[in-house]
Order: structure tokens, then sequence, then C-alpha cells
């Protein structure tokens, strides 16, 4: 089965630092790769998606994500971190297509506290 | 995206009882998933919500404990039975357009078992 790992569980940066999260996933079949954001008090958000085509995506707020097939990572990367980027992280990695539509896995979180 | 719904946003519940969360969507979907976060970890999918039949239920997440309706395309329920501490979560409802497409989460459901 599927399993997807976020190599941070608590990262701390301050503003205008570069920013780069792992997520490796375990199967290397066709899949689906997502980040979700969830501010501090708010739910879960889509921060930007990867379904085929160019490898590297961008999503909201400036933040982008590389695929690699040949490594199974979905790195998310920010040039430049802002207070308001203070946040979990979480990857997730669709598993085999079913009948039943995509079941998300996902990774373990990664906790981000900007200082400003 | 669609706008989801959960109600009760939080509850705190007796050891033994059951709560049953709401989730609503703004507009039809066709597909529905119930997650679990326990306090400290990520998701894990607890099943899909399939109209007008059974759920599909993940490995080691069984009927009796989480029964889940789903009268139409646009609401489902999901129960938590014979409650005990370690149920003790945030319940998420996702959403997605296609049975192949994006999931979209509601606030949670944050439940306390005393």
């Amino acid at each position: 089965a599927q399993s997807v790992s976020q190599h941070n569980h608590h990262v701390i940066l301050s503003e205008a630092a570069s920013l780069e999260l792992g997520c490796n996933y375990s199967y290397g079949g066709t899949v689906n790769l997502f980040w979700y954001v969830q501010y501090p008090g708010q739910h879960l958000q889509l921060l930007l998606k990867y379904f085929s085509g160019d490898p590297l995506v961008k999503g909201i707020k400036g933040f982008e994500a590389e695929f690699i097939k040949s490594k199974f990572s979905f790195n998310l990367r920010k040039p430049s971190v802002q207070w308001s980027d203070t946040a979990e992280y979480f990857c997730a990695v669709n598993d085999l297509p079913r009948e039943y539509g995509n079941k998300l896995v996902f990774g373990a979180g990664t906790i981000l506290r900007v200082k400003s | 995206s669609a706008v989801i719904s959960q109600k009760p946003s939080r509850d705190i519940c007796q050891r033994g009882t059951s709560l049953t969360i709401q989730c609503q969507v703004d507009s039809q979907v066709t597909m529905m998933f119930w997650y679990r976060q326990q306090p400290g970890q990520s998701l894990t999918l607890i099943a899909t919500a399939n109209q007008g039949s059974e759920a599909t239920y993940e490995s080691g997440f069984v009927i009796d404990k989480f029964p889940i309706s789903r009268p139409n395309l646009t609401f489902s329920t999901l129960t938590v039975s014979n409650l005990s501490p370690e149920d003790s979560s945030i319940y998420l409802c996702s959403v997605s357009r296609e049975i192949t497409d994006t999931q979209y989460f509601g606030p949670g459901t944050r439940l306390t078992v005393l």
C-alpha cells in the first residue's frame, strides 16, 4: 500500500528565508500528488497539485513543488517565506485509482513556524 | 471549489454514547469521503460514502463502529458509535466533483470523549 514520508516534523525559519519541505512516496505507479496547508484555526486547504504535464507546479501564495518521478519525490518550495506562512503542511498522494475514487494517503505533516 | 460545512464543529461526549456528524456541500458532488485525524497524527481515510449504497470502508474501520449515510449528492453523515476516549479526534469530510478529481475538505468536527 502507498505510504508518504515527510522528512521534517517541525521547521523554524526567519522571514525571507527559503523553504523546502521534503515529501517521498512509496508506490511508483501513476499517482496524483498534492500539498495541503492548514493555517492556525482554519481548515485544510489545497496549496497545489500535480496530475500530469510539467513536473514543476506552481500553487498559491508563491509556493511551488517539483515532481521527480525517479526519486518518488514531490518537494515543496518557496524562495522567501513570510510570517503568514506559519502553518502545518501536508503532502498527500492518491492510492491506486479505483472504481470508488482516489484514496488520499497523507504524510505526517510538517509544522512550519516563521519568525518575524 | 465547493463550500463544505460540518455540524457540529466540536462536541464533548460521554463514553458509550454515539455522535453523528453531518457534512453538507453547496453543490452536487460525485464523491464524499470521511477522514479521521487523531491527536498529533495525520489524516486517515475511514470510508468513501456512496450515494444510494453502503459505504466502502478502509482496513481497520467497520460499519458497526462508523455507520455512514449518503442519501443524496450533497449530504452525508458519519456516526461514531459506542464512544471511547480513543475516539477523540478530528473528523473531516472531503468531497470531489469527479471520481479522480481533487478533494476539498470541510472544517472538521473536533470530538472529545470523556
